[in-house]
C-alpha cells in the first residue's frame, strides 16, 4: 500500500462549490504539506502542518483552509472554488531528519468550470 | 523570498547523449533536494545533499551540491528513454522547500 494517499484522485467542480481533498499517510511523520501545481509555475506551498496542533500559512493559502484532524490525516478545502484554482493538488509528508526530505502523494486533478 | 532558478527548461536528447540540469539561487539552503515526476503523479525522491560540496551518485544520476549550498547539478551519463521525465529541484529551510520549476527532459530512442 502507498504511504501518502490522496482521495480523490481527479475532481470536477462548478464555481462557488465547496470542496475538500484528503490525505492520510502511514509513514508516522509529523509534518505534512500541501502543494498546488500548476503548468510554468512549479509546487507552490498552500499550507503546513508541523504537528496536529501547529497549522502554517504557505505563500498562497489565500481561498483555502486546512484541518489536521489526527497525524496521520490532513484536509484541505476550498470554500469557494473558482476557475483560477484548477490545478494538480499534492500532498506530502516529512519527519524532523535533518535532510528535509518530503514524501508525496499521487495528487488530486481538480478542475473547477 | 527564496528562489530557485532552474535551467534549461526544456531538454530534447537522443539516446546515449549526456546532460547536466542546473538549479541556481542565491540564497542558502540547508538541504537540496532531486526529484523526478512522471505526468499524472506525485514526485518521487531521487536524492537529498545536504553538506556544501557534496557529490552523491545513483547508477548514471550524478548530483552535486555547490560549496556555498546556493546551487547543485544533476548530470545523466548515457541518458534512456526511461530517464523522459519532469526533474525537480527543492531547496530545504526551516523544513519547508522551495521548487525550482523543473526541466522537462525527453530522451529519444
Amino acid at each position: 500500500d502507498a504511504d501518502v494517499t490522496q482521495t480523490p484522485r481527479n475532481r470536477i467542480t462548478k464555481t462557488g462549490k465547496r470542496i475538500m481533498l484528503e490525505c492520510s499517510q502511514t509513514k508516522g511523520h509529523d509534518r505534512m504539506y500541501w502543494y498546488r501545481q500548476d503548468p510554468g509555475l512549479g509546487l507552490r506551498l498552500i499550507y503546513y502542518s508541523f504537528d496536529v496542533k501547529d497549522i502554517n500559512k504557505g505563500e498562497i493559502s489565500d481561498g483555502y483552509s486546512v484541518s489536521r484532524q489526527a497525524q496521520a490525516k490532513f484536509s484541505l478545502s476550498l470554500e469557494s472554488a473558482i476557475p483560477n484554482q484548477t490545478a494538480l493538488y499534492f500532498c506530502a509528508t516529512s519527519d524532523f531528519s535533518r535532510e528535509e526530505t518530503q514524501y508525496f502523494g499521487p495528487g488530486t486533478r481538480l478542475l473547477v468550470l | 523570498t527564496q528562489l530557485l532558478e532552474q535551467s534549461p527548461q526544456f531538454l530534447s536528447i537522443q539516446e546515449g547523449e549526456n546532460l547536466t540540469v542546473y538549479c541556481n539561487s542565491s540564497s542558502v539552503f540547508s538541504s537540496l533536494q532531486w526529484y523526478r515526476q512522471e505526468p499524472g503523479e506525485g514526485p518521487v525522491l531521487l536524492v537529498t545533499v545536504v553538506t556544501g560540496g557534496e557529490v552523491k551518485k545513483l547508477k548514471r544520476l550524478t548530483f552535486q551540491f555547490g560549496d556555498a549550498r546556493k546551487d547543485s547539478s544533476l548530470h545523466i551519463t548515457a541518458a534512456q528513454p526511461g530517464d523522459t521525465g519532469l526533474y525537480l529541484c527543492a531547496g530545504g529551510s526551516n523544513y519547508k522547500l522551495t521548487f525550482g520549476k523543473g526541466t522537462l527532459l525527453t530522451v529519444n530512442p
